[in-house]
């Protein structure tokens, strides 16, 4: 069963920082892999998207890694800002015959960018 | 960009009533919907995959006869939760694809059952 793990919990810096967000997955069996956004009683919004055959995407100040063979993602962000703060997920799909699975996510990483 | 509603996004109800929640697809056709939970404090859970015309699939541990989905349309899929009690309250959001395309996600719908 694949599991998802994000560390750190939970996050608190100053604005400007640049942080890196860490990902890990047990099943390097993958399809894709994500990076969303959760604002405090919200939905997603998606952030980042990486084929299993990418290493790497990037999006404005976001940059996310994947290594697939070693069961690891990391979301970049530079030049942090308060509008950053929110929760961020990391979620993968594995591969069925009839598509990609539905994901299995991680339990997020809480980010607060102190003004 | 592809758009999804989720309707209603907060429900508050008694113990034993039905609730029915709404997601479709307002710009594109979903071959595919996804359900999922998410309890305080926990990771975003799949219930249940379904696609067109076809039964749901359930994960492991979701009641089918509790959690009744029907996607009866390329563009409509519903979660009804039959004779909810308070452990069922959570925050229900779907998803739906076209194909193989990233899933498109709801604003979700916070379930309070009293």
């Amino acid at each position: 069963k694949q599991e998802v793990t994000q560390i750190p919990a939970a996050l608190s810096v100053p604005e400007g920082e640049n942080l890196v967000l860490n990902c890990s997955f047990t099943d390097s069996a993958i399809y894709n892999l994500q990076w969303f956004r959760q604002d405090p009683g919200k939905g997603l919004t998606s952030l980042l998207l990486i084929q299993s055959s990418q290493r790497e995407q990037t999006s404005g100040r976001l940059n996310a890694s994947l290594d697939k063979s070693s069961g690891r993602s990391t979301l970049y962000i530079a030049a942090s800002q308060p509008g950053d703060s929110a929760t961020y997920l990391c979620a993968v799909s594995l591969y069925s015959g009839g598509g990609a699975d539905g994901l299995t996510f991680g339990k997020g990483t809480h980010l607060i960018i102190q003004p | 960009g592809a758009v999804v509603s989720q309707h209603p996004s907060r429900v508050i109800c008694k113990s034993g009533t039905s609730v029915k929640i709404e997601c479709r697809s307002l710009d594109f056709q979903a071959t595919t919907m996804f359900w999922y939970r998410q309890f305080p404090k926990q990771s975003l859970m799949l219930m249940a995959t379904s696609n067109e015309g076809s039964k749901a699939t359930y994960e492991q541990g979701v009641e089918k006869d509790k959690f009744l989905i029907n996607h009866a349309s390329l563009t409509l899929s519903t979660l009804t939760v039959t004779s909810a009690h308070p452990e069922d309250s959570s925050f229900y959001i779907c998803s739906a694809r076209w194909g193989l395309e990233p899933q498109h996600f709801g604003d979700g719908t916070r379930l309070s059952i009293l």
